[in-house]
């Protein structure tokens, strides 16, 4: 049981260059969600998903494009990297509980993203 | 208005004391969650605590409480007999009813230093 998984760990981008951010889980959690981590901000939440072929914008979702075709997988895109976008990006998944309870959020190890 | 306040940017504490974190948060929603993690410097976002709008009691998991003040609209985290390896970053965050408990909106974090 691996739990939530991200992709690569760290890199660096060019200002102008896309690439797809990975996250998978393997707890057949229905909820999946980005976040990125900017100093002195928490975590603030940029797309979420609450099952395959359904997903919505949080607070922070311009420059980002997300799919999520199986319940596993949710990969966060950057359209066309900037230096704003220079963060810890983490992937989050937990079961989906419409009338709340104990439903914490997993996280993944994060990614450490910086755009040149 | 900010969903989760923390007030305190750091606080330090000697090993074996015990350290309340403060969390404020604001919601009109009669149900909604409140968590706590813990961001070691390694990065990953670890939970330790979860509470409840309808929780009757306080919540404990093990050196950990969570002090609920429903009125006051208050969740502290009380970590008692404090060891080194709590030195970490403190996030307090909610889930609401009115976002279908989908969204966790998180505070700017408390960074704990426990000293020998």
């Amino acid at each position: 049981n691996a739990g939530v998984t991200q992709t690569p760990k760290f890199q660096v981008l060019k200002t102008g260059q896309s690439m797809t951010l990975q996250c998978a889980q393997d707890m057949n959690h229905e909820y999946m969600s980005w976040y990125r981590q900017d100093p002195g901000m928490g975590l603030r939440l940029i797309h979420y998903s609450v099952g395959a072929g359904i997903t919505d914008q949080g607070e922070v979702p311009n420059g980002y494009n997300v799919s999520r075709s199986t319940t596993e997988d949710f990969p966060l895109r950057l359209l066309s990297a900037a230096p704003s976008q220079t963060s810890v990006y983490f992937c989050a998944s937990s079961f989906l509980r419409t009338s709340g309870g104990h439903n914490e959020q997993f996280f993944g190890p994060g990614t450490r993203l910086t755009v040149l | 208005a900010q969903k989760i306040t923390q007030t305190q940017p750091g606080m330090f504490v000697q090993e074996k004391e015990a350290v309340t974190l403060d969390c404020t948060y604001d919601t009109s929603d009669p149900s909604y969650g409140l968590f706590w993690y813990k961001q070691p410097s390694s990065g990953e976002m670890i939970f330790l605590i979860y509470q409840g709008s309808y929780d009757q009691q306080n919540a404990t998991e093990g050196r950990y409480s969570l002090n609920f003040q429903k009125a006051r609209k208050s969740a502290n985290l009380v970590i008692s007999a404090s060891q080194l390896g709590d030195s970490a970053m403190y996030f307090c965050a909610m889930r609401e009813v009115d976002t279908g408990f989908q969204k966790l909106v998180f505070g700017t974090g408390t960074r704990l230093l426990v000293s020998p």
